[in-house]
């Protein structure tokens, strides 16, 4: 059974970098799936970040203005998310995602973490 | 502003149906058959529901359903129960590119 894990620090100050992992577990993340990376402001929708292949490959939100960043680990079967200079508008729920490289839809998700930009 | 419209809210008794609609252009839903709808509920999990319009992945009730008819996408829900009370939320895939709706918050009464 595939699961997906988010985790990292719930209290970001402005201007840091927010950064998030998602550990993969049932599933290699070597396989042919992108893993992305969505979230939600409090009160709003949901918004794409990006997602990223295994090998590296990626595409991103042109809306984050190139402050995020997403990598990926095999040998730890997870997957990164760095979002630079952060402001309280980054205060959300992030919700890591499996996408398959044959597909166009989100197939399993993580249960989101809160992460708040706050001095 | 979401690129893809949807209503705020919807609401309905049990066993009634609900339509949520989605509303984007001729640049995303209109341009492919690359719709899908999600079901959000406090404290879990993300659920895909449909897929490409109106395919249902394993496991989701028959009672969910999708449909697309030019720049809009819309998502059925018959013979509704307590459990479907969440958040819905359609998006768009357009060459590599992800959108998702702003989210409508169905209450079941």
């Amino acid at each position: 059974q595939v699961q997906l894990q988010e985790s990292g620090p719930g209290l970001v100050k402005p201007s840091d970098t927010l950064s998030l992992t998602c550990a993969v577990s049932g599933f290699s993340i070597s396989s042919h799936y992108w893993w992305g990376w969505i979230r939600q402001s409090p009160g709003k929708g949901l918004e794409w970040i990006g997602y990223i292949y295994y090998s590296g490959g990626a595409y991103y939100n042109p809306s984050l203005k190139s402050r995020a960043t997403m990598s990926v680990d095999t040998s730890k079967n997870h997957f990164s998310l760095e979002l630079t200079s952060v402001t309280a508008v980054d205060t959300a729920v992030y919700f890591c995602a499996r996408k398959s490289a044959l597909y166009t839809y989100f197939d399993c998700w993580g249960q989101g973490t809160l992460v708040t930009v706050s001095s | 502003q979401s690129a893809l419209t949807q209503p705020a809210s919807v609401s309905g008794s049990p066993g009634q149906s609900i339509t949520i609609s989605c509303t984007g252009t001729s640049s995303n839903i209109g341009d492919n058959n690359y719709v899908s709808w999600y079901q959000l509920r406090p404290d879990e999990a993300p659920k895909l529901i449909i897929y490409e319009v109106n395919n249902r992945p394993s496991g989701v009730s028959d009672r969910f359903s999708g449909s697309k008819s030019g720049d809009t996408a819309s998502l059925t829900i018959s013979g509704l129960q307590a459990e479907d009370e969440a958040d819905y939320y359609c998006s768009s895939y357009t060459t590599a590119f992800v959108t998702f709706g702003g989210g409508t918050k169905l209450t079941v009464l």
